[in-house]
């Protein structure tokens, strides 16, 4: 298995553009978590899916922010309008469960907002 | 709600010597705990987790972790540190009791000089 997916891996834009991130996670995981990291606050969970439905989206941290999850094969993560303060790393993970495995990460997808 | 700490930012170590990184948590009910390697620029890689049973448990690359429930602690420990082990690791706990979110540590950089 390729493990999970992430595209761009760097991504550098405007502020008040429209970013799209996307992730493909490994066949046959049923959980799909996306998380940010930042050195100032570390990493945090921004929202999960189960078998393609939003389980928890109380870490987005404003409307700016959507994520979507058409199929077991692809989440995209949007963020619009862009701003400089979400200049981060975001991760996609995946699992098969749950309750009591690791999680699967991607490499990531570098945002830089100018 | 659940939280976990990484008292030392940083672990400095010399090539052949054990290494601890210490972890500890905070939640209502069983704590599912977890230890992860992150290498620069790249997603996070699971080493290993304690769920039930022995509080010794043994993970990826020779590293092992001590669960002590009385101290509500989880320190990852290795008996011979190698350079290759430099990197950031995190700790991370899962709260039962409600859902299924895992949260992580801050994270602890572990430079093993040679």
């Amino acid at each position: 298995d390729a493990g999970v997916i992430q595209s761009p891996r760097h991504e550098v834009t405007e502020m008040g553009q429209e970013v799209t991130l996307r992730c493909k996670p490994i066949s046959g995981h049923d959980y799909l978590f996306w998380y940010r990291q930042t050195m100032m606050r570390g990493l945090e969970l921004l929202i999960y899916f189960n078998n393609n439905v939003p389980i928890d989206d109380s870490g987005m941290p404003e409307d700016r922010f959507s994520a979507k999850m058409p199929n077991a094969s692809f989440s995209t993560l949007k963020i619009q309008p862009s701003e400089p303060r979400d200049s981060a790393v975001y991760f996609c993970a995946s699992s098969q469960g749950a309750r009591s495995g690791g999680y699967t990460f991607g490499s990531g997808t570098r945002l830089t907002v100018v | 709600a659940q939280s976990v700490a990484q008292p030392e930012d940083q672990v400095n170590v010399a090539e052949g010597n054990p290494l601890t990184v210490k972890c500890t948590y905070s939640v209502s009910g069983n704590p599912y705990l977890f230890w992860y390697v992150q290498y620069p620029n790249r997603g996070l890689q699971f080493l290993l987790k304690y769920i039930t049973g022995d509080n010794l448990v043994k993970g990826s690359y020779g590293f092992e972790a001590e669960f002590n429930k009385s101290q509500t602690s989880f320190h990852l420990k290795k008996p011979s540190a190698l350079v290759s082990d430099s990197a950031l690791y995190f700790c991370a706990v899962r709260d039962t009791t409600g859902g299924f979110k895992t949260i992580f540590g801050a994270g602890t950089r572990l430079f093993v000089k040679a």
